[in-house]
């Protein structure tokens, strides 16, 4: 039982690249969310899915896109990256609607963007 | 949008001592989360509250829906407790929306 996979653990992006990071869960989690963690700043929620086809935005969605085509993947896009989206990122997912509640935690994409 | 603060941002402990990690929110809430996360980065679903108390081995967590408040007590402190404690506001709006709203964590370090 693998959990929550994200990939990469580390990226570099020169400016006005765009990539995926990715997230897989085999635990048939109905709740996936995306998360920066940025020093002095804390988490915030970027994207967040209820369930495969259903996607909404949170706090910090600018850049990034977002889809849930099935229950085990929810991959984030930055479509042109920026300095500004330089930052740890997590994927999270949860069998409860509470986001966090019995949720695992990805071990996070570090993104370097010069 | 809601705003929580977390206080003290940095805690030294020595082995044995109760700690405690305060939390406060400005709006109302569906419910509270505390999670750890460790020196290495990974993060912990501690627990989540809506109201009273919880209790997980060593940890306790409160909440006090009237003042907006919660608090994070850790009875004889280790070592292995050293982490960042974070406490997030969860207000869940129906039809599956909801917005989440972090602290900006409590550093713990606790000394043998």
């Amino acid at each position: 039982n693998a959990g929550v996979t994200q990939t990469p653990k580390f990226q570099v992006l020169k400016t006005g690249q765009s990539m995926t990071l990715q997230c897989a869960q085999d635990m048939n989690h109905e709740y996936m969310s995306w998360y920066r963690q940025d020093p002095g700043m804390g988490l915030r929620l970027i994207h967040y899915s209820v369930g495969a086809g259903i996607t909404d935005q949170g706090e910090v969605p600018n850049g990034y896109n977002v889809s849930r085509s099935t229950t085990e993947d929810f991959p984030l896009r930055l479509l042109s990256a920026a300095p500004s989206q330089t930052s740890v990122y997590f994927c999270a997912s949860s069998y409860s609607k509470y986001a966090f509640y019995g949720a695992t935690f990805g071990s996070g994409t570090r993104l370097t963007v010069v | 949008k809601n705003e929580v603060e977390q206080s003290p941002q940095n805690l030294t402990a020595q082995e044995g001592e109760f700690i405690t990690i305060n939390c406060s929110y400005s709006v109302g809430i569906s419910a509270l989360h505390w999670l750890q996360q460790h020196p290495g980065g990974g993060i912990v679903s501690l627990f989540m509250l809506s109201s009273g108390k919880k209790k997980h081995g060593r940890l306790i967590a409160t909440i006090n829906i009237q003042e907006k408040h919660s608090s994070l007590h850790i009875t004889a402190s280790h070592p292995r407790d050293s982490a960042v404690y974070i406490c997030a506001a969860h207000a869940y709006s129906g039809a599956g929306s909801y917005q989440l709203t972090f602290g900006k964590g409590t550093k713990l370090s606790v000394i043998p």
